[in-house]
This record gives C-alpha cells, structure tokens and sequence, in this order.
C-alpha cells in the first residue's frame, strides 16, 4: 500500500498560485500501474476530481479547471505537483493526492486506492 | 462529462440495518463504477471497485452490484464503525466525477 503525503501552504492570496507537492512513499512513482492525481472537496461539500498525470507525462485535467492547473511529476523525488493559478474564494478546499491504480477485472478498470490526509487551502486577502 | 446522481442524500439507520445506497449515471459506464467511505476529517478510503469487486480489507458486509447506468452499495449489517459519508465515482471516462454522497447517520 503506497503512502501519499500533501505539502504546501495552508493560505493564499487571490489571484495568485496554489501549489501544492505529494510524496509518495512505499513504492516507486514509476510504477506502470498509476496515475497520480488531485482531488478536492470544499468545506463541506462533496468531491471534485482535477486531473492527473502518467509517469510519462501525459496528463488529464478536469475541463472545468484545465486553464489554471497544471500537474507535473518529479520521478527523482518521488513525488508529484499541483499549480493551480488565479485562485479565488472558490477555489478554497481540502486538496488531496491520490494515486490511481489501473488493473484488470472484466477489462481494465481504474479506482483510487491510496489518498494522502489532505490539505487545507484557504484563498483569501 | 458523465453526471452521477446518488439517493437518498442522507439517511438514519440504527446498529444491525440493512442499509442501500443507490448511484444513477447520466449514461451507460458498464462497471466503471466505484464507491468510497469517508468519515469525518478523513480522507476518502476505497469499499468498492468495478461495481462489485470488495477492496482487500474491507469487510464482507459491504457489496456492491449493479451495470449499466444504476449501481447499489449495500451494508447488510450496518456496524457503529459504518456511520460516515458515501461516495459513487465512475472511471468510464474523463473528466472523473462523483455523485453527491450520501450521509448515513445513526437513528
């Protein structure tokens, strides 16, 4: 079971950028059979999937947020980033890395099945 | 972006219920469909993936079932561990999305 553990600051300014790190221990984030991925949750609401990235680079994000977010990988720490940019009030939440295992049950199927305990994100002045 | 729709929002259940929580999708995902239990200030743990398959360390009271476009999470014997917030998620395409969850809470 792989271990993830979100990093960054707990406050930012509007209109600035979020940027937020998850180490990933346990496992190499080499490993084939993952992509890496954020995910968030406003206070008390429910969750919302942002992206995420192969090893190889490929990435996917959420089409609500794909022109602000950029994920990327960093093989030699073994971790991988968030930036998200021109934040506002809305954007404030608990961020959450998680990696995302692929494997084959009635073809292949995907499922979240390691998180990080997430970190709070508050926008404000 | 595939819409998921889970009732009822929330429901109280005394220790021993057999509780069900269903998930509908806004098109057929096949059993791309997984559920999640989250408690209070944690973060989301994996039950349930491709709609019925029990993640290791889960216990056998929960199942899942379902195809197509309706999903059901069933707690056969609802334990006082078990009282928490539910989520459905499909991984048929992207962007993932979640249903709304599903608060169970005790009775």
């Amino acid at each position: 079971q792989l271990q993830l553990q979100e990093s960054g600051p707990g406050q930012v300014k509007p209109s600035q950028t979020l940027s937020l790190t998850c180490v990933v221990s346990g496992g190499s984030i080499s490993n084939g059979g993952y992509s890496w991925t954020w995910i968030r949750q406003p206070p008390g609401q429910g969750l919302e999937w942002i992206g995420y990235i192969y090893q190889s680079g490929n990435s996917y994000y959420n089409p609500s947020l794909k022109s602000r977010v950029t994920i990327s990988v960093d093989s030699s720490k073994n971790q991988f980033s968030l930036k998200l940019r021109s934040v506002t009030a809305a954007d404030t939440a608990v961020y959450y890395c998680a990696s995302q295992r692929s494997t084959m049950v009635r073809g292949v199927t995907y499922y979240f099945d390691s998180w990080g305990q997430g970190t709070l994100v508050t926008v404000s002045p | 972006d595939i819409q998921m729709t889970q009732s009822p929002s929330s429901l109280s259940a005394s220790v021993g219920d057999r509780v069900s929580i269903t998930c509908r999708t806004s098109q057929s995902i096949g059993k791309h469909l997984n559920w999640y239990q989250q408690k209070l200030g944690k973060a989301p743990k994996i039950l349930i993936y491709a709609a019925s398959s029990l993640q290791s360390g889960v216990p056998s009271r929960f199942s899942g079932s379902g195809s197509g476009t309706e999903f059901t999470l069933t707690i056969s014997s609802l334990q006082p561990e078990d009282f928490a917030s539910y989520y459905c998620q499909q991984s048929h395409s992207v962007p993932r999305t979640f249903g709304q969850g599903t608060k169970v809470e005790i009775k």
